[in-house]
């Protein structure tokens, strides 16, 4: 498979399940983010990993628990979710190099819905 | 606060028109801007970067315009074609490993 990959692509779970979204980056690429789309809302950061460690954590609740084991992989673990947690979660990857970071490639998404 | 507009929620134009988003940004002094496309179900597409010090770039039918004093960016797309229709989502990037700023979009609709 090429570019960024995402499973499973649509997620149910109760309040009280525990689940985990899971992306991997076939590009080489040495950070990867995840981002939560709501309908008619900006895509907001929540956590940004260079080189396999944590280097942006956007106030996001602890319900949410992100894991990189290498630099190809990453999860979201998920928790005592709550119904507004609903949404479309995105991966995406970037080359980071001279302290800059490229254009980021995103995967398909996880269309999330937390009943 | 730092904040970025794009122009309106939808904007629908006649096939073979040009059509023209605009994103607009306060507070906030990037050193880059993208533009990304998203259609329904998927994740966002890189298209365009900016510098700060362009004025313009182009990608095919795509054109940007980066206005630092107007604190604005235009994106067009000419000779537009019904399959142009998508989201369109501008980013400012501060440059360095600084996070991203997505806009919330624009939904860009082209009919025959």
């Amino acid at each position: 498979e090429t570019g960024v990959t995402q499973t499973p692509r649509h997620l149910v779970m109760g309040m009280t399940n525990k689940k985990s979204l899971k992306c991997e980056q076939h590009l080489g690429h040495n950070a990867m983010y995840w981002y939560k789309q709501s309908a008619k809302k900006p895509l907001e950061l929540m956590f940004v990993y260079n080189f396999k460690e944590q280097t942006e954590n956007n106030s996001v609740p602890s319900r949410f628990s992100p894991e990189c084991p290498n630099s190809s992989h990453l999860f979201l673990h998920l928790h005592t979710l709550q119904p507004e947690d609903s949404a479309l979660y995105l991966c995406a990857s970037s080359q980071v190099s001279g302290g800059r970071q490229d254009e980021q490639f995103f995967g398909p998404g996880t269309r999330l819905t937390v009943l | 606060s730092q904040k970025i507009e794009q122009n309106s929620e939808a904007l629908n134009i006649q096939e073979g028109k040009t059509a023209t988003l605009t994103c607009n940004y306060t507070n906030y002094s990037p050193a880059y801007l993208q533009w990304y496309r998203q259609d329904p179900g998927r994740g966002p597409v890189f298209l365009l970067l900016i510098r700060e010090n362009e004025k313009e770039k182009r990608k095919e039918r795509l054109k940007v315009t980066f206005d630092t004093t107007l604190k604005q960016s235009l994106f067009h797309i000419t000779a537009s074609q019904p399959a142009d229709s998508a989201t369109y989502l501008c980013a400012l990037d501060p440059g360095g490993a600084s996070k991203i700023i997505f806009g919330s979009g624009t939904r860009l609709s082209i009919r025959p």
